[in-house]
């Protein structure tokens, strides 16, 4: 029982699309995060959000951006994405900001055509 | 900034036998120590964690896994798999008390065979 969840699962895209990843935690916490896996790579860290304010942006391209309302929902927007940049996008979200556990949600499988 | 290396990229073992997965890091002092599984389809959940005291961590699912300061080591063993047990483990480090950011090794995958 993670307590955060991702929507959609699976999401193909075109390169002209605009899509957005959805992630809500129900676990009172006041980080969230975006990772990016690829296949046979580490994870990335792509950002940060401490009480809806954006403490972290690892150079991430501007064709994603992220939108955090409230301290529970978190949101990726796409647009104008390669080939590329077809991943499963993890979710985390913590109690606090240097809180010692992490939690993840499933991600979203996402594939750019 | 801290690394992590896990040689093996997939392991295959025998249900009932034993496991080792090993993690390397890179880091100027004591990191924190992490290893999370991820099963086919799901999110990454925590297995153990190490900050400091007791080299020795215990975990769940009957893992655990030993930091050795002079090898720069936190490998993750388990005396008996289960067929559960076949995932992708990811060993991760921070750099202390005030650091948020996790990095992580590449995976390894963990195949049971019957």
């Amino acid at each position: 029982e993670t307590g955060v969840t991702q929507t959609p699962r699976h999401l193909v895209m075109g390169m002209t699309n605009k899509k957005s990843l959805k992630c809500e935690q129900h676990l009172g916490h006041n980080a969230m995060y975006w990772y990016k896996q690829s296949a046979k790579k580490p994870l990335e860290l792509m950002f940060v959000y401490n009480f809806k304010e954006q403490t972290e942006n690892n150079s991430v391209p501007s064709r994603f951006s992220p939108e955090c309302p409230n301290s529970s929902h978190l949101f990726l927007h796409l647009h104008t994405l390669q080939p590329e940049d077809s991943a499963l996008y993890l979710c985390a979200s913590s109690q606090r900001l240097a809180e010692e556990t992490q939690y993840f949600g499933p991600g979203t499988r996402l594939l750019v055509l | 900034a801290q690394s992590v290396t896990q040689p093996d990229i997939h392991i295959t073992v025998s249900e009932g036998a034993s496991l080792e997965l090993r993690c390397n890091y890179s880091y100027g002092a004591t990191p924190y120590l992490f290893w999370y599984v991820q099963s086919p389809g799901q999110g990454l959940q925590l297995l153990l964690k190490y900050f400091s005291g007791d080299t020795l961590v215990q975990g769940i699912k009957g893992f655990e896994a030993e930091f050795k300061r002079s090898q720069s080591s936190f490998n993750l063993r388990k005396p008996s798999v289960h067929w559960s047990d076949a995932a992708e483990y990811f060993c991760a480090v921070r750099g202390g008390s005030n650091d948020y950011k996790l990095s992580f090794g590449a995976g390894t995958t963990v195949t049971v065979r019957a």
